[in-house]
């Protein structure tokens, strides 16, 4: 069975700062890993997957994720944050021979301060 | 434009009384799926469909149904609402063949308030 777990429900981070947003996973299998964004009333959208490729994965907005098989994360992170980046922010992983079960976390609140 | 709509956008209704959100996306995807999203819980599978006519249970199936009769349409049947399927809901979809690799893509949402 599968799990995810997302370290801090809120984060707040300086606009230029670091964002590191904490993702751990369990996988009987090798996972398909995900991170979504979520901005205020709307769906979500795919910023990045790994699909045991490349473990370090880049995608849009200037966020990157590196797959850690030894430490089972999967953490997301932006050099310098922007105040746009304010948002909640979803890991989600799937198992390779469980084809549509998607497990999500509980999800991390970001907040940008000027 | 690529997209996965979802209506009504907004709902009250009493307990029992039987509703339908539907849900339909234009990228021809075969996979489509329902969840709901309560806050400290994330988003849970409610039920999900593989192509036409093959649906399986999510995490949190009870008190739902869903049909897929046609390869855009994904509908969300509550029989008889209660309170605690007050929620915000998503509809989601992607493309099939190794589909547990493709990223899905969600409609706006439906928030769901039963009184």
């Amino acid at each position: 069975a599968q799990s995810v777990t997302q370290l801090g429900s809120h984060v707040s981070v300086s606009e230029g700062a670091l964002v590191l947003l904490r993702c751990n996973y369990s996988s009987s299998v090798p996972p398909y890993l995900f991170w979504y964004v979520q901005y205020p009333n709307q769906g979500l959208q795919l910023l990045l997957k790994y699909t045991s490729a490349a473990t370090l994965v880049k995608g849009i907005n200037g966020f990157e994720a590196e797959f850690k098989k030894s430490e089972t994360s999967f953490h997301l992170t932006k050099p310098s944050a922007h105040m746009s980046d304010a948002a909640e922010y979803f890991c989600a992983v799937t198992e390779s021979d469980s084809w549509g079960k998607l497990q999500f976390g509980a999800g991390t609140q970001v907040v940008v301060t000027p | 434009e690529a997209q996965v709509t979802q209506n009504p956008r907004y709902l009250i209704t009493v307990t029992g009384k039987k509703l339908t959100v539907t849900c339909s996306q234009n990228m021809n995807h075969e996979y489509m799926s329902w969840y709901r999203q309560d806050p400290g819980l994330g988003l849970r599978q409610i039920y999900y469909s593989m192509n036409v006519e093959v649906t399986d249970k999510g995490d949190v199936p009870e008190g739902y149904k869903v049909s897929r009769k046609e390869k855009r349409n994904f509908p969300l049947i509550l029989e008889s609402p209660s309170p605690n399927q007050t929620s915000l809901y998503f509809c989601a979809s992607s493309s099939g063949g190794t589909a547990s690799n493709q990223p899905q893509h969600f409609g706006d949402g439906t928030r769901l308030s039963i009184l």
